[in-house]
């Protein structure tokens, strides 16, 4: 079946670093691939999405390239901010499908 | 603005007092979706709904409930709680169910059963 699996963390970084969360799937078919972010306290937003291959989903300075050979979806920023301290979410959707799968998120903290 | 809305935000209950938490979409949405978040597993599917009375289970539905008469309200039922229900709970909503379709959520609601 399709899942997500996606880079443990919690991950620590110092104001202005690089960041790359890991994120690869697995699923029949062309699924669209996502990330979400969620805030302390809030729901989960959208953070950028790609539909097919070779695809760059960015937004708010964060990229991720969508890589079917290598079924990955890696979440990259060059330089984070101490505002961009979230819980961040691999995901997955199938052609027609029911159901978001997610990975089970990456806590990141970045501190001045 | 669009917006998916969820009631109670928090909410204490004891073993088996039946509860409602409600969801309502703005954007005309035809999909809604429950999920529960739980720490290490992520987000998990209870139930989804493609249109208005139709439901269908997702990978945990067990004790719960919900119901789809109208199309933007997506409540769901706890008929007897019990404390493994204990949860961060999420309803979500998208356009369609194509894969291109993202989805919006709502704040979220947390649930503790004593």
């Amino acid at each position: 079946g399709d899942s997500v699996t996606q880079m443990e963390g919690p991950v620590t970084l110092s104001e202005e670093a690089f960041l790359t969360i890991n994120c690869t799937y697995t699923a029949t078919g062309y699924p669209s691939l996502f990330w979400y972010v969620q805030y302390p306290g809030e729901g989960l937003q959208l953070l950028l999405k790609a539909t097919k291959a070779d695809d760059k989903g960015s937004n708010k300075g964060f990229e991720a390239t969508y890589r079917k050979e290598t079924t990955s979806f890696h979440l990259e920023k060059g330089s984070v901010q101490v505002s961009d301290s979230a819980v961040y979410f691999c995901a997955l959707r199938g052609t027609g499908a029911n159901n978001l799968f997610f990975g089970t998120g990456t806590r990141l903290t970045v501190i001045p | 603005e669009a917006q998916v809305t969820q009631n109670p935000r928090y909410l204490i209950t004891v073993t088996g007092k039946k509860l409602t938490v409600t969801c309502s979409q703005n954007m005309n949405h035809e999909y809604m979706s429950w999920y529960r978040q739980d720490p290490g597993l992520g987000l998990r599917q209870i139930y989804y709904s493609m249109n208005v009375e139709v439901t269908d289970k997702g990978d945990v539905p067990e004790g719960y409930k919900v119901s789809r008469k109208e199309k933007r309200n997506f409540p769901l039922i706890l008929e007897s709680p019990s404390p493994n229900q204990t949860s961060l709970y999420f309803c979500a909503s998208s356009l369609s169910r194509g894969a291109n379709y993202g989805y919006t959520f709502g704040s979220g609601t947390r649930l503790t059963v004593v």
